[in-house]
């Protein structure tokens, strides 16, 4: 079945580093693909998207482009803030023709941000 | 961000009791679900609703029932809590764009339901 796999936390780094979060995926048709972001006490926020091939979706400097040939949707950014530090969920919707059914998630990937 | 509350926000109850919660919105979307989030499994579908009295099952639905009477409320039931049961609870919404190849279904989420089984 449909599965997402990402890069198993917790990443520390430092302010102004750079961020790379792995994401891939298994999936048939034509999947759509997410980020979410997760700060502590709250609920998921949709960070970005991406619905098709070589799309690339992008949000508060944070991008990630739709690789079907590699079935990656990484996550980048080139400068963390220490307000970045979250949860972060890569997430698929299974197909275009399934409408309403379960978005499938990574199991998260923890950012801590140092000053 | 989306109009979606949850209620109540943080709840410890015991084993054996029925527990309901509830999930608002105020963006009339027509799918409405259902997850449980764990530490290490993620986030994992419960149930969800398409329309008013229509709802299926997901991932993890066993010990669990819902309802949905109006588009606007969408209600989880325990109906004899168990320690298993003690999660974080996730409300979230979705309306398609477009019925089309590359539609987005991205769905918004609630705040959140703290659930504590003793």
């Amino acid at each position: 079945g449909d599965s997402v796999t990402q890069m198993e936390g917790p990443v520390t780094l430092s302010e102004e580093a750079f961020l790379t979060i792995n994401c891939t995926y298994t999936a048939t048709g034509y999947p759509s693909l997410f980020w979410y972001v997760q700060y502590p006490g709250e609920g998921l926020q949709l960070l970005l998207k991406a619905t098709k091939a070589d799309d690339k979706g992008s949000n508060k400097g944070f991008e990630a482009t739709y690789r079907k040939e590699t079935t990656s949707f990484h996550l980048e950014k080139g400068s963390v803030q220490v307000s970045d530090s979250a949860v972060y969920f890569c997430a698929l919707s299974p197909s275009a023709n399934q409408a309403g059914t379960a978005l499938i998630f990574g199991k998260g990937t923890t950012l801590s941000v140092s000053s | 961000d989306a109009g979606i509350t949850q209620s109540p926000r943080h709840k410890v109850t015991e084993t054996g009791t029925p527990v309901t919660l509830r999930c608002h919105q105020t963006e009339n979307h027509r799918y409405m679900y259902w997850y449980r989030q764990d530490p290490g499994h993620g986030l994992r579908l419960i149930h969800y609703s398409y329309g008013v009295k229509d709802t299926d099952k997901g991932e993890v639905s066993d010990g669990y029932s819902v309802s949905r009477s109006k588009t606007e409320d969408f209600l989880l039931t325990l109906e004899s809590a168990t320690s298993s049961q003690t999660s974080v609870y996730f409300c979230a919404i979705s309306e398609p764009e477009s019925i089309s190849t590359y539609s987005s279904y991205e769905q918004y989420f609630g705040p959140g339901t703290r659930l504590t089984v003793t």
